[in-house]
């Protein structure tokens, strides 16, 4: 069984210009996470979502941050514009519900804003 | 603010030693405790986890003790292997709300041969 799929895996900008990162849950697993994961910290969450709907955003930072899970499934994160202190890794994760269990994290994407 | 607190930042531990990293978490509300292991360039993954009804839980050579009224876990690594080399983070999740993953901060073990 594939895991969860992130792409890219790499991303290298330029202040204030725009990025997005998606992901690819495991299939069957409705709850899905975008966490954030600053150099030499244990990632923090940006946003929950139960299928298409987000039910826990109060980490991200909607000025810059945006996300979608349009259709329950794949997920995009967006930042517009990008800032030197975006640079991290970002982590996605699923789960098969909330509260149950294992959540399974993704390679994650490292994102460097020059 | 950081909801779990976690001890040492790093860790130098001999081939056939034995690993110990310890967590201290605040919110009462917390009744899930996992334990993550991520290798460079890779997410992590679940090692092991304990819900506060038990004191121990034992997975080979990795075992979780949980102490409930000092609101304290840790992980010990036995026999531990250069392969364990790795970032070690601890967690806990209020299962019947929020859901997110509460991490500590991790910590780095090397296990020389």
């Amino acid at each position: 069984e594939a895991g969860v799929v992130q792409s890219p895996r790499y991303k290298i900008i330029e202040k204030k210009q725009p990025v997005a990162f998606w992901c690819n849950p495991i299939s069957g697993h409705n709850t899905l996470y975008w966490y954030l994961q600053n150099l030499g910290q244990g990632p923090e969450l940006l946003i929950r979502y139960e299928n298409e709907e987000a039910v826990d955003d109060s980490q991200l930072p909607k000025d810059r941050f945006s996300a979608e899970r349009l259709k329950g499934v794949d997920s995009t994160l967006k930042i517009q514009p990008a800032e030197l202190g975006d640079s991290a890794v970002y982590l996605c994760a699923s789960s098969l519900a909330p509260g149950f269990g294992e959540q399974f994290f993704g390679p994650g994407t490292r994102l460097t804003v020059l | 603010q950081q909801q779990v607190k976690q001890s040492p930042q790093s860790l130098i531990v001999q081939k056939g030693g034995i690993s110990i990293i310890n967590c201290a978490y605040e919110n009462t509300a917390f009744d899930y405790f996992p334990w993550y292991q991520q290798f460079p360039g890779k997410g992590p993954a679940l090692l092991i986890a304990i819900r506060p009804d038990v004191s121990e839980k034992k997975e080979g050579r990795f075992t979780i003790s949980f102490n409930k009224s000092a609101k304290q876990f840790s992980l010990h690594i036995m026999d531990s292997q250069p392969g364990d080399s790795a970032t070690y983070f601890c967690a806990a999740q209020n299962s019947n709300s929020g859901y997110a993953l509460n991490f500590g901060k991790g910590t780095s073990l090397l296990v020389t041969p």
